[in-house]
């Protein structure tokens, strides 16, 4: 298997509970965040983004939280699934101003639903 | 479906060797991405490209090598000069150069034997 989850920090939660994964951002001057879920030897996929104007956005079983005050960002999962499985990492987009803008990526964490 | 695909899933290098890895998109993204991802580390930018015949290096460019000669395709190169080769690659493309809304690929897993 993919060796992407070594090394990082784990959260394990039981089927059915909620889970709350956080990442601290680093540049004050950053506009979009997104989340995203990485399985085992796959590609990431984006479950939900949030702008700088906001300071918390629901999607389907999830939520992400910002708080710009202290550069934090969290991802709420509801009642965890076994599906949910995975590394859960967060990117921070600056303000487009035009031309590339370079997205910073966070080292992730594992979470592991236990049955 | 539209998507982006990556070929082949594991690739093995020897020693001195040149491989190239493979990534083609049919979503009509003007921008596409190469990005190694390490155990531990955050996704880190090898090279990208914003438009067809252009290309930029990203963070970690040494040691690697792209072309763009369709907006469909945007293969990467890892030269013998890449010390260290072994590594998760991902490609990803965007409708938008600023790199909003990435697509990935289901990545290479590259390894020297």
């Amino acid at each position: 298997g993919e060796s992407v989850g070594l090394h990082l920090p784990t959260l394990s939660v039981q089927e059915g509970d909620n889970s709350i994964i956080n990442c601290a951002y680093s540049n004050s001057a950053s506009d979009y965040f997104i989340w995203y879920k990485q399985e085992s030897g796959k590609g990431p996929q984006f479950i939900i983004d949030i702008r700088s104007n906001m300071d918390k956005r629901q999607g389907q079983r999830v939520t992400v939280l910002l708080n710009k005050t202290v550069k934090h960002l969290s991802l709420q999962i509801a009642a965890t699934q076994p599906g949910d499985s995975a590394v859960y990492f967060c990117a921070e987009i600056p303000l487009n101003s035009g031309g590339y803008q370079k997205v910073t990526f966070g080292t992730g964490t594992k979470l592991q639903v236990i049955p | 479906d539209g998507g982006i695909t990556q070929s082949p899933k594991y690739l093995f290098r020897k020693e001195g060797q040149n491989v190239t890895l493979s990534c083609e998109q049919n979503l009509n993204h003007d921008a596409m991405y190469w990005y190694r991802q390490d155990p531990g580390q955050g996704l880190r930018l090898i090279y990208y490209s914003q438009i067809v015949n252009d290309f930029q290096k990203g963070d970690i460019a040494e040691g690697y090598s792209v072309s763009r000669e369709k907006k469909e395709s945007f293969p990467l190169t890892v030269t013998s000069a890449q010390k260290n080769p072994t590594a998760f690659y991902l490609c990803a493309s965007s409708a938008d150069r600023g790199g909003y809304g990435y697509t990935f690929g289901s990545g290479t897993r590259l390894t020297v034997v």
